[in-house]
């Protein structure tokens, strides 16, 4: 059972467009979110995150939206950069605990 | 860098052979995590240590075990190898046993089971 969700496993975007990068959630008891970036051969590192109190969160040209009711969260990177070609994962903390829960994946590819 | 050392970065190994991944955590962390990423799989979760003590279990298989010695180090053991055992291992450590922000992660082994 998949409890974080990315249902789109690649996104290209030309460079200076905006890339939107979508996660779901099933579990109500996730209290923080975050966002990974990887690069090939080397581990994630993250890049952002928000509270389950906030509804936006950002940092440079990282954004990150929660929306409760929906229980969806996304991040919009603007403008892209060919840079930031690599794959993104959200990730959901359960409340109190040690432990995320990650998602797949999203292959986003920004073109120059 | 991140700071988390992970060895081996690459392992070819035959289905039944035993194979150890070593972790190093960042320094100042306590707290070590395992995670496997199998192709076009998220990364599941282990196992976790604190300070040399085993603190969380997740989709970890019998035939799998881990330690974190006085050092912190970590290692996780590998038996009984079938051909889906094959994925990336990730390392990650953290300074607190609850982390607010994630953690950090190595590199990763990438295990081949031929």
């Amino acid at each position: 059972d998949q409890q974080v969700k990315q249902n789109s496993p690649s996104l290209s975007v030309q460079e200076g467009r905006i890339s939107i990068l979508n996660c779901d959630y099933t579990n109500s008891m996730f209290d923080y979110f975050l966002w990974y970036k990887k690069y090939p051969a080397e581990g994630p590192t993250f890049l952002i995150s928000i509270s389950s109190i906030k509804d936006k969160n950002e940092d440079g040209r990282f954004t990150v939206f929660l929306n409760k009711s929906a229980k969806h969260l996304s991040l919009h990177i603007v403008p892209s950069q060919p840079g930031d070609s690599a794959v993104y994962f959200c990730a959901a903390r359960v409340l109190g605990t040690y432990k995320y829960i990650f998602g797949t994946g999203t292959r986003l590819k920004v073109l120059a | 860098d991140s700071g988390v050392t992970q060895t081996p970065k690459h392992l070819i190994t035959a289905t039944g052979q035993r194979v150890t991944l070593r972790c190093s955590p960042r320094s100042g962390d306590l707290s070590v995590y395992w995670y496997q990423q199998s192709l076009d799989q998220g990364l599941q979760f282990l196992i976790q240590y604190y300070n040399g003590e085993e603190r969380a279990k997740g989709n970890i298989l019998e035939r799998f075990s881990a330690q974190q010695f006085p050092d912190l180090h970590s290692e996780l053991n590998l038996s009984s190898l079938e051909l889906g055992d094959s994925a990336l291992y990730f390392c990650a450590s953290s300074v607190d046993r609850v982390p607010l922000y994630g953690y950090t992660f190595g590199s990763g082994t990438r295990l081949t089971v031929v």
